[in-house]
C-alpha cells in the first residue's frame, strides 16, 4: 500500500542553519509528492510539489525533489529563519487524486 | 479568493452532548476531506466526498460520528453523544475531482469536557 515516512522531530536549528527534512514513501504506480506546513494555530497550507520523477518543488526557499530511484522527497533550506517554525508534513496522492497519504509532521524550532 | 471556511473555530461541550462541525468547500472544487489531528495519532483522515457522495469513510472512529454534504458548497460533521477522547482539531479540505492538490481550513478545536 501506499505510505509516507518522515523524519521524527522535534527538530531545533539556530538561525541561518541548513535544513533537512527526510521523507521516503511507498507507493503504486506514480504518485505525486507534497510538503505541507503547519504554523501555530493554523491548518495545513501546501508548501511545494513534485508531481513526477526529478521534479523539484520550490517556494519560500524550500526546495524538495522527486526522487524516484531512492523513493524519497527530501525537504531542504538553505539558511532558515525565526519564521519557519512550524510543523513540516510530507505526503503523496495516489494515481487517482483522491487518496491522500500524510507522514506524521516534523516540528522545527529556529531559534535566533 | 476564499479559502475553504470552517466554523466554529472553536468549540467547547460537555460529555454527552450533540457536536456540529460545519464546512464551506472552495468554489468549485467537488472532493472534500474532513481530518482530525491529535498529538497522540497525527493526522487521520475521517471521511472524503465525490461530487457530494461519501466514497470512503473507513477512517470514521466509530457510529457515534456521521457526515453529510447536502449540496456542493456545504458539509458536516456530527459527533452524538461526545467524549472527551474526540477532543481533537478537526480540519476540513477540499480539492478539484483527480487534482492532486488539497486546500485545507484554519480547522476546529473541539474540547470535549
Amino acid at each position: 500500500g501506499n505510505s509516507v515516512t518522515q523524519m521524527e522531530g522535534p527538530v531545533t536549528l539556530s538561525e541561518e542553519a541548513f535544513l533537512t527534512i527526510n521523507c521516503t514513501y511507498t507507493a503504486t504506480g506514480y504518485p505525486s509528492l507534497f510538503w505541507y506546513v503547519q504554523y501555530p494555530g493554523e491548518g495545513l497550507q501546501l508548501l511545494l510539489k513534485a508531481t513526477k520523477a526529478d521534479d523539484k518543488g520550490s517556494n519560500k526557499g524550500f526546495e524538495a525533489t522527486y526522487r524516484k530511484e531512492t523513493t524519497s522527497f527530501h525537504l531542504e533550506k538553505g539558511s532558515v529563519q525565526v519564521s519557519d517554525s512550524a510543523v513540516y508534513f510530507c505526503a503523496l496522492s495516489d494515481q487517482s487524486g483522491n487518496q491522500f497519504y500524510f507522514g506524521t509532521g516534523t516540528s522545527l524550532t529556529v531559534i535566533p | 479568493d476564499a479559502g475553504v471556511i470552517q466554523s466554529p473555530r472553536h468549540e467547547v461541550t460537555e460529555m454527552g452532548q450533540e457536536v456540529t462541525l460545519r464546512c464551506k468547500p472552495i468554489s468549485g472544487h467537488n472532493s472534500l476531506f474532513w481530518y482530525r489531528q491529535t498529538m497522540m495519532r497525527g493526522l487521520e483522515l475521517l471521511i472524503y466526498f465525490n461530487n457530494n457522495v461519501p466514497i470512503d469513510d473507513s477512517g470514521m472512529p466509530e457510529d457515534r460520528f456521521s457526515a453529510k454534504m447536502p449540496n456542493a458548497s456545504f458539509s458536516t460533521l456530527k459527533i452524538q453523544p461526545s467524549e472527551p477522547r474526540d477532543s481533537a482539531v478537526y480540519f476540513c479540505a477540499s480539492s478539484l475531482l483527480g487534482g492532486d492538490t488539497q486546500y485545507f481550513g484554519p480547522g476546529t478545536r473541539l474540547t470535549v469536557l
